[in-house]
């Protein structure tokens, strides 16, 4: 159990354009849900944590108006990514939890802005 | 907010030695403390997490041990192989809030 999909897993937009990235929990009901972002060879970078149903709550840095978080079921957030830009290419990784128990990861997207 | 540091940033050993990797944490009311291993290209795996409440928990040829007064925390892998080697990650968290602060990760490579 406890298995949660991302859609796409690789994304490549010119320079400009939206992208959106689906976080899905495929059994249970995630209350909570993470999206984090990872460069080569570094850590995982916590950008949001949003609540179904509520707006997400954002780390400091992290422009709450280039990245839309929407969780609008306990099944399904979704990141976009709007008018990208080169330097917003990355790994995003979304995770789900269940009230307070443990996170669990999607697999990931990878996103190349050209 | 929470900062956690992990070290090394990279470790090789030998296949059968131990590995040990390090972490500390500065929020005090961390109470959550996972442990993932994640492979290139691909999602986190939990391979062992403990709470505030306990000092050490072993999985195996895993174990974490946790030292709440000094605020630091340790991955020990036993008899490591091969398929050992991946970049491994501490985190803390304060359980009630959920959020996941990360280390910087530890890139550990087992030689054959």
């Amino acid at each position: 159990g406890a298995v949660v999909s991302q859609h796409p897993s690789w994304v490549i937009c010119k320079s400009g354009t939206s992208v959106k990235i689906e976080c899905r929990s495929l059994d249970f009901q995630a209350t909570t849900m993470f999206w984090y972002r990872q460069f080569p060879k570094q850590s995982l970078m916590l950008m949001a944590t949003s609540n179904e149903g509520s707006k997400a709550t954002y780390e400091q840095g992290v422009e709450k108006d280039k990245f839309l978080i929407n969780h609008a079921s306990l099944t399904l957030s979704t990141l976009t990514v709007t008018s990208a830009h080169p330097e917003d290419s990355s790994f995003y990784i979304c995770s789900a939890s269940f009230r307070g128990h443990e996170q669990y990861f999607g697999p990931g997207t990878r996103l190349t802005v050209t | 907010g929470e900062n956690v540091e992990q070290h090394p940033s990279t470790l090789s050993v030998q296949e059968g030695d131990s590995a040990v990797i390090k972490c500390t944490y500065s929020d005090s009311a961390s109470n959550y403390f996972p442990w993932y291993k994640q492979e290139l290209g691909k999602r986190p795996q939990l391979i062992i997490d403990i709470r505030s409440n306990v000092g050490e928990k072993k999985d195996q040829r895993i174990a974490v041990t946790l030292n709440k007064t000094a605020k630091h925390f340790s991955l020990h892998i036993t008899e490591t192989q091969p398929e050992d080697s991946a970049v491994y990650f501490c985190a803390a968290s304060i359980a009630s809030g959920n959020q996941f602060y990360f280390g910087t990760g530890t890139s550990l490579t087992v030689i054959p």
